[in-house]
């Protein structure tokens, strides 16, 4: 299906583990973004990618590790999850363009307890 | 640094009522502008957008103008119905540098009774 897809979309897991959230896109658009929603802050952005094996930090990026090694695929990782990162989590992805919208995956509930 | 301010909510209405939802922004550049509604347990979709001064996004009969002397960009309808419940976010794109991600505001929780 044409989109942009997130998994798993409910997550719990302990403080300490690791955890990795996907995202898949199938418009080949250059740019991917990861996002944090919480209560009172809106989104905050985590971590984006402009191509391929090209990601850099945003606004809350400690704690989380990307990667971005073709075109479609953008996972997020909690090396070692935090209470503090029970969050939802939203994958987007855009053109290059200025004048262009990000289009949103479902989103990610994850809790850690 | 760029940022959006949205009205605080949440907003209760009546069926039918008029909307005005108030976002102004900070910004170097021009901007592009956009508004975006989060149904429960969904991710955003894009309403509306408008991406030079003066221009006016408008869809589903939501409706918004980029002012750029009083850097603003508010949303409104005419006549919210209860399928309008829903979160809305401003959200800002910028012109210049290779980020282009979006800026958002903190959005305002729009509920609609019958």
């Amino acid at each position: 299906d044409a989109g942009i897809t997130q998994s798993p979309r409910y997550k719990i897991t302990e403080t300490g583990r690791q955890v990795t959230l996907m995202c898949h896109q199938t418009w080949s658009h250059s740019y991917m973004f990861w996002y944090r929603q919480d209560l009172g802050h809106g989104l905050r952005l985590i971590y984006y990618s402009a191509a391929a094996d090209i990601t850099d930090k945003g606004e809350v990026p400690d704690g989380y590790v990307v990667s971005r090694s073709k075109t479609e695929n953008f996972p997020l990782t909690l090396e070692s999850a935090t209470r503090s990162q029970t969050s939802v989590y939203f994958c987007a992805s855009s053109e290059g363009r200025v004048n262009t919208e990000a289009f949103f995956g479902q989103g990610t509930r994850l809790t850690v307890v | 640094g760029d940022s959006v301010t949205q009205m605080e909510g949440p907003v209760t209405l009546s069926e039918e009522a008029f909307l005005t939802i108030n976002c102004t922004y900070t910004a170097t550049g021009y901007p592009s502008l956009f508004w975006y509604v989060q149904y429960p347990g969904e991710g955003l979709q894009l309403l509306l957008k408008a991406t030079k001064a003066d221009d006016k996004g408008s869809n589903k009969g939501f409706e918004a103008t980029y002012r750029k002397e009083t850097t603003s960009f508010h949303l409104e309808k005419g006549s919210v119905q209860v399928s309008d419940s829903a979160v809305y976010f401003c959200a800002l794109k910028l012109a210049a540098g290779s980020a282009r991600q979006l800026t958002f505001g903190s959005g305002t929780q729009l509920t609609v009774l019958p």
